[in-house]
């Protein structure tokens, strides 16, 4: 069974520019939740998406934003990009039942310069 | 706000002995609590979860403890193996107002078994 494959590994912009990140969640999860990780803020919410629908969403501003496809498939952009936005984005897959945990990607390691 | 707390960002514990992360939370509504074990460049594995109406779940090695009144888990490794070093999530669940799940996440614990 295939776990959760995120797409870039790393990626290095500039500040300014725009990155598109993908994750694919684990066949037949319909949750695809992003997270941001960094040193010192353990993992932030991002959103969480749910059949193609922005479920649940942190508090980030809105240069982050995403999108899921009738796969499941998930898109997360940034625009206007930041150093600040260096982070490890992870993407988590769940099929949704109560206590059995989101299964993680591997992440996108987004360095800002 | 930060709901759910990890107030060590780190640990060290010598191999064979136990080790106990804690972890604190505020939000009352939270029903379903997880531990996940993060390793360098690697996303975050889960390992073990408690429903709120259990005050103890074991797997192995692994125990958690949970203290609805003080708000308080904790997570038992015994006996602790050099394998186990890594960056340790303490998460809560609560049903979103779609009905569908949502973690919160504390900031973590490194563990470092020292051989």
């Amino acid at each position: 069974k295939a776990g959760v494959t995120q797409t870039p590994r790393y990626l290095i912009k500039t500040r300014g520019q725009q990155v598109t990140l993908s994750c694919s969640p684990i066949s037949g999860h319909r949750s695809v939740s992003w997270y941001q990780q960094t040193p010192g803020q353990g993992l932030q919410f991002l959103f969480e998406y749910f059949s193609e629908t922005q479920r649940n969403k942190g508090n980030f501003p809105g240069r982050f934003s995403g999108r899921q496809f009738s796969n499941s498939r998930s898109e997360m952009n940034v625009s206007t990009l930041e150093l600040g936005d260096s982070a490890l984005y992870l993407c988590a897959s769940s099929p949704g039942d109560r206590g059995s945990g989101y299964t993680f990607g591997s992440g996108t390691r987004l360095t800002v310069v | 706000d930060q709901q759910v707390k990890q107030n060590s960002p780190s640990l060290s514990v010598q191999e064979g002995r136990i080790s106990i992360l804690n972890c604190d939370y505020t939000n009352s509504m939270f029903d379903y609590f997880l531990w996940y074990k993060k390793y360098p460049a690697e996303g975050p594995t889960f390992l073990i979860s408690i429903s709120s109406i259990k005050d103890k779940n074991e797997d192995g090695r692994f125990t958690v403890f949970l203290n609805k009144s003080a708000k308080h888990l904790s997570l038992h490794i015994v006996p602790s193996q050099p394998g186990d070093s890594a960056v340790y999530f303490c998460a809560a669940s609560n049903r979103s107002n779609f009905g569908n799940e949502k973690l919160t996440f504390g900031t973590g614990t490194r563990l470092t078994i020292i051989p």
